[in-house]
């Protein structure tokens, strides 16, 4: 597509359930990038990808996240045993390589946890 | 963490003036960008100016930076409602290492009064 894909656009979910969301980059980028944004905040870097490599996973808040990417193109953030704080905006971007000429950002999940 | 910091949190003018924001970092980096963000979902990417660059210009914007006082500012002229957003300066440290994306502000709340 022409830009970042992600879905849900929104999810409730009961504490303590596991979620899923799901970016779709850009064609041909490369580098990929999950952040969190609490309500009136900025963004909190959570992981970076690289086309296939692994990912440094030290900007995961706890090791209920998890995230992966297939094929160098979808990823998919994973929280298990939702908790309260874990509300929040979650925001995918990609660029076309890791040298940077500007993020393209999704429109976010929306993820509230009651 | 957060290494951009802006100023103001806030700022409210009418319509026609002109708008400036600033950001403040604390580590060396090879660029510093501007991002737009309406309604707290995804930011679009306006503008990057690189740590050897000290004024870059695009359409209505124009952005300095001044790297001996690890500072940024964005000023938009001529103002319309329809920038209302919110803005965060985002910066791509050195010491990266490629394993982490850009940090952000928390960002700048532009209102502009018909």
């Amino acid at each position: 597509g022409a830009g970042v894909s992600q879905s849900p656009s929104n999810k409730v979910t009961e504490k303590g359930k596991d979620v899923e969301l799901r970016c779709d980059p850009i064609s041909g980028h490369t580098a990929l990038y999950w952040y969190r944004q609490s309500l009136g905040q900025g963004l909190e870097f959570l992981i970076y990808f690289q086309g296939n490599s692994a990912p440094d996973k030290s900007g995961l808040p706890s090791d209920r996240f998890s995230a992966e990417r297939t094929g160098g193109s979808v990823s998919t953030l994973t929280i298990q045993r939702t908790q309260q704080e874990d509300s929040a905006v979650y925001l995918c971007a990609s660029s076309v390589t890791r040298d940077q000429v500007g993020y393209t950002f999704g429109s976010g999940t929306r993820l509230t946890v009651v | 963490s957060q290494q951009g910091e802006e100023d103001p949190q806030a700022l409210s003018i009418q319509e026609g003036e002109n708008a400036t924001m600033n950001c403040s970092y604390k580590t060396s980096i090879n660029n510093l960008q501007w991002y737009r963000q309406n309604s707290g979902r995804g930011l679009v990417h306006l503008i990057l100016i690189r740590s050897n660059e000290r004024e870059k210009h695009s359409g209505r914007l124009r952005v300095t930076l001044d790297t001996s006082k690890k500072s940024s500012s964005l000023l938009i002229t001529a103002s319309r409602a329809a920038d209302t957003a919110s803005y965060f300066c985002a910066t791509d440290a050195v010491w990266g290492g490629g394993a982490d994306g850009l940090t952000f502000g928390k960002g700048t709340h532009l209102i502009i009064q018909p």
